[in-house]
């Protein structure tokens, strides 16, 4: 069964650090999106892009976050100078279509990096 | 803003039944959903209900739907030790985007 991959399942970072979190979407999804959990905390979406482009941020996604679709496999969030409340697990996810009108919106999620910046 | 809450823990004997329940603001949300994570994976949607419906089953398990309350449950009928998992609750709050609850982890004894 096709699935979401995500590499590093950990990294480790010092603060001011730039780090780039990779994803493999599932191969025939269009739809990818960036989601983020800090520790005991609610799951919160980052961003969703689209045909090489930015859908949807939220307020999290501020200049110091960026995606990129830089081959037609790899979906990467870059942080670029880290600060210690970006420790937290980020979830990749993709699907094949989008939009509150679909019959359903299912994205399918990676298992996640864990983020710890020192 | 859009907001999903849901108690953190619940705790049952393998054979009972789970209910979880999960509360959320955005009442113009189209579809609801339930996503399950084991330990070490991804959050796997698990089932979801359209907002016209008042409940939905699928095998052993069931959501309840209630729309003026805004409340969403999930009934796991039968309980087994496999389903021991955080489940989250989360709904469509804009074009592609989900908001979800912090999870309830499911805990199933022996």
């Amino acid at each position: 069964e096709p699935e979401v991959t995500q590499t590093p399942s950990h990294q480790v970072t010092q603060m001011g650090q730039e780090v780039i979190l990779r994803c493999v979407p599932i191969s025939n999804h269009l739809y990818f999106y960036w989601y983020r959990q800090i520790l005991g905390q609610k799951v919160e979406f980052l961003v969703s892009f689209y045909n090489n482009e930015i859908s949807e941020k939220s307020e999290i996604f501020d200049d110091q976050f960026s995606v990129e679709r830089p081959d037609g496999s790899n979906f990467t969030l870059k942080i670029r100078s880290t600060k210690l409340e970006d420790s937290a697990m980020y979830f990749c996810a993709s699907s094949e279509r989008a939009g509150p009108l679909t019959p359903i919106n299912e994205q399918f999620f990676g298992p996640g990096t864990r983020l710890t910046v020192l | 803003g859009e907001d999903v809450e849901q108690s953190l823990f619940l705790s049952v004997r393998e054979g009972d039944s789970s209910v979880i329940n999960c509360t959320y603001t955005d009442s113009s949300s189209t579809y609801l959903y339930w996503y399950k994570q084991e330990p070490g994976a991804g959050l796997q949607l698990l089932t979801y209900i359209f907002s016209n419906m008042d409940m939905k089953q699928d095998q052993r398990l069931t959501v309840l739907l209630n729309k003026k309350d805004k409340h969403l449950s999930l009934r796991i009928a039968d309980t087994q030790t496999g389903d021991s998992a955080i489940y989250f609750c989360a709904e469509n709050s804009g074009y592609s985007t989900l908001t979800f609850g912090k999870g309830t982890m499911l805990l199933v004894s022996p």
